[in-house]
C-alpha cells in the first residue's frame, strides 16, 4: 500500500485562488517532501520539512506537517496558470533510509 | 549548470528486444535512483545505488537491471521487454539518502 496518499486526487480552481492539498502517510518518518511534476516531464524538489519542524515557507509555499496525525499540507497561495501540474509528497521513513516513498499525487488545473 | 541528464528521451524498442536507457549527472551525488512511472500513478522505485553499493526494490522484476560504472553514470538494462514495460523512466540523485532528490527529464518507453 502507498505509503503517502494525497488528497483530492485531482483540484481545479481559477487564477488567482489558493490550492491547498493534503498528504497523509502511515509510518514514522524523518522528513517529507513535496515535489511538482509538470505532464510529461521529471519531478521537481518544492519543499522538504523534516519530522521536528511543523512548517515551512517559500515564495508562494506553505507546508505543514503534523506528526501525530501524520499528514501534511501544501498551500499554493495566489495561483496562476504556471502552476498546472501534478504534485507528489514523498517521506523518508527512517533516518538514512536511502529512498523516499511516493503518495498519489494530486492533478491541478489552474483555469486562466 | 550542474543536472541529471537522461538520453534518450524517447525510446522505441520492439517486444522481447534488450534496450539500456542512459543517466548521467555532474552534481557528483553518492546516490543514483531509477524510479517507472505509469500513466497518472506516482513514481516506483526500481532500485538505488549508494555509491557503488546496489539496492534492490523487492518487487522489482528479474527483466530489469542496472549498472553504475561510475559516480556520474548509471544505466537501466530492461533485458526482454513486454508491453508492460511500456512507461516513463525517471532517473534521480541525491547527495545522502533520504535527502531532496534532483530528477532528469526522464525517458518515455514504447514497447512495440
Amino acid at each position: 500500500s502507498q505509503q503517502g496518499e494525497e488528497d483530492p486526487q485531482a483540484l481545479s480552481i481559477q487564477e488567482g485562488e489558493n490550492a491547498t492539498m493534503n498528504c497523509s502517510y502511515k509510518t514514522s518518518i524523518n522528513n517529507l517532501q513535496w515535489y511538482r511534476q509538470n505532464s510529461g516531464r521529471g519531478l521537481v524538489h518544492l519543499i522538504l520539512i523534516r519530522s521536528n519542524e511543523r512548517e515551512k515557507h517559500s515564495g508562494r509555499l506553505r507546508v505543514t506537517l503534523d506528526t501525530s496525525k501524520k499528514s501534511s499540507s501544501l498551500l499554493i497561495t495566489a495561483s496562476r496558470a504556471a502552476d498546472t501540474a501534478s504534485y507528489f509528497c514523498a517521506t523518508e521513513r527512517d533516518f538514512g533510509n536511502e529512498k523516499l516513498t511516493f503518495g498519489t499525487g494530486t492533478r491541478l488545473t489552474i483555469i486562466p | 549548470d550542474a543536472m541529471v541528464i537522461q538520453n534518450p528521451r524517447y525510446q522505441v524498442t520492439q517486444f522481447g528486444k534488450p534496450v539500456t536507457l542512459s543517466c548521467s549527472q555532474t552534481l557528483n551525488h553518492n546516490v543514483m535512483y531509477w524510479y517507472q512511472q505509469k500513466s497518472s500513478q506516482a513514481p516506483k522505485l526500481l532500485f538505488h545505488y549508494y555509491d557503488k553499493d546496489f539496492n534492490n526494490e523487492a518487487d522489482t522484476p528479474d527483466n530489469f537491471q542496472s549498472r553504475r560504472p561510475n559516480t556520474s553514470f548509471c544505466f537501466l538494462d530492461i533485458r526482454s521487454p513486454g508491453l508492460g514495460d511500456a512507461a516513463m523512466y525517471l532517473c534521480a540523485t541525491s547527495l545522502a539518502g533520504g535527502e531532496t532528490q534532483y530528477f532528469g527529464p526522464g525517458t518515455r518507453l514504447l514497447v512495440l
